[in-house]
């Protein structure tokens, strides 16, 4: 099986514009989770979504968003873009979503400026 | 979930066992202990996981303490290739999906 795909794989923007990052997935699986890892903060967890459902959210303001289709692929939006969303964001999948193993994709990695 | 302790770093010469330790004395009866690794730049891999049994696979073993308050993640033959972060991470199954990852050890394997 193909494993969870990450597109793009860099990105650069400039503050105050937006962005969307899309995650592929795992064939099958159908709870797809985000996270956020930077230097300072380390991997933290941004929200899941199972059936095209919010399920679990970590704490990020509003600017953060997601949304998972009826195929499970998903996609995170950030919008007004800061400094500090800089970050490398990963994109794990997992069968069922009830705490099993997560799979990560290779991440996009954002760099705004 | 329980929190965990790791040492910051470590390192190992290639070729010999590394042996990665981890602390969770808070761990409940229904917690697993899971093991992920994050070479640089990269998507954290997941390695294994275990409830109170030792476990194998073919990338290492897990080895649980009798009362589960620690484990330590055995690398057999370290290679260059395993220099990485290792997280442990305590973790109910058939809760929440949210991975709470710690620091992490930066195992550096020597040549």
């Amino acid at each position: 099986k193909a494993g969870v795909t990450q597109t793009p794989r860099y990105l650069i923007k400039t503050r105050g514009q937006q962005v969307t990052l899309s995650c592929s997935p795992i064939s099958g699986h159908r709870s797809v989770s985000w996270y956020q890892q930077t230097p300072g903060q380390g991997l933290q967890f941004l929200f899941e979504y199972f059936s095209e459902t919010q399920r679990n959210k970590g704490n990020f303001p509003g600017r953060f968003s997601g949304r998972q289709f009826s195929n499970s692929r998903s996609e995170m939006n950030v919008s007004t873009l800061e400094l500090g969303d800089s970050a490398l964001y990963l994109c794990a999948s997992s069968p069922q979503g009830n705490a099993e193993t997560q799979y990560f994709g290779p991440g996009t990695r954002l760099l705004v400026l | 979930d329980a929190k965990t302790t790791q040492p910051p770093s470590m390192d190992c010469a290639e070729g010999r066992a590394a042996n990665l330790p981890c602390n969770h004395s808070t761990i409940s009866g229904n917690e697993y202990v899971y093991w992920y690794r994050q070479i640089h730049s990269q998507g954290p891999q997941y390695i294994i996981h275990g409830l109170k049994n030792n476990e194998t696979n073919e990338m290492a073993s897990l080895i649980i303490t009798e009362d589960r308050k620690s484990s330590t993640l055995i690398l057999p033959h370290a290679t260059l290739r395993d220099t990485a972060v290792y997280y442990c991470i305590v973790r109910v199954r058939g809760g929440s999906e949210k991975l709470v990852f710690g620091k992490g050890t930066k195992l550096t394997v020597n040549p």
